[in-house]
């Protein structure tokens, strides 16, 4: 597609639900990334995909958090069993080849846990 | 990892005003990123500047990598350009960017 694409644009959740977070990446590009951003604060690394490697999960904050990347385009990012302190917007990014050739962002999800 | 400084924190502007916002970055980076975080929360690129001076409109953007830190100028500033400007400098790896904490912008009429 022509940018990045993101689903949903909101999600509300009720505490101890899992939800599932989707990222359609620019057509070509190799490199995806997940980042979250809460309320103010700057953009955190959530985790990286690039082509077929191991995908690097240095980013997630608990074994709650968990993403997939099927045949090299779409993401979903799972967060089980929900917290409040999960509450943020959660922002895909797609890169041609990695991240020294920039990034195009998505326009987030925002999950808020209730 | 490679820590980003941005400043200011805040700035307010009168329309029409001139502004620089500053990036500096602990280790030397071979690429650099600006963003802008509009309102409703969209981040677009505005520059990739790994050196040496970009433009694009009002908008221009110097990286100075031997001395580790980058500027953005925004000229003749508008309510359009309020948000949040953000800088980015990639891991040598390039796995991941680490993002400034970022300066927020209002301009007002």
């Amino acid at each position: 597609g022509a940018g990045v694409s993101q689903s949903p644009s909101n999600k509300v959740t009720e505490k101890g639900k899992d939800v599932e977070l989707r990222c359609d990446p620019i057509s070509g590009h190799t490199a995806l990334y997940w980042y979250r951003q809460s309320l103010g604060q700057g953009l955190e690394f959530l985790i990286y995909f690039q082509g077929n490697s191991a995908p690097d999960k240095s980013g997630l904050p608990s074994d709650r958090f968990s993403a997939e990347r099927t045949g090299g385009s779409v993401s979903t990012l799972t967060i089980q069993r929900t917290q409040q302190e999960d509450s943020a917007v959660y922002l895909c990014a797609s890169s041609p080849l990695g991240g020294n050739y920039g990034y195009t962002f998505g326009s987030g999800t925002r999950l808020t846990v209730v | 990892g490679i820590q980003v400084e941005q400043s200011p924190p805040d700035l307010i502007l009168q329309e029409g005003a001139n502004s620089t916002l500053r990036c500096n970055f602990s280790d030397s980076v071979n690429n650099l990123q600006w963003f802008h975080q509009n309102p409703w929360g969209q981040l677009i690129n505005l520059f990739y500047i790994p050196s040496g001076t970009k433009q694009n409109g009002r908008l221009s953007a110097t990286t100075v990598a031997t001395e580790r830190y980058s500027l953005l100028y925004i000229s003749s500033s508008q309510t359009t350009d309020s948000g949040v400007y953000f800088c980015a400098a990639p891991t040598n790896t390039g796995n991941q960017f680490y993002f400034g904490t970022g300066t927020s912008l209002t301009v007002i009429p």
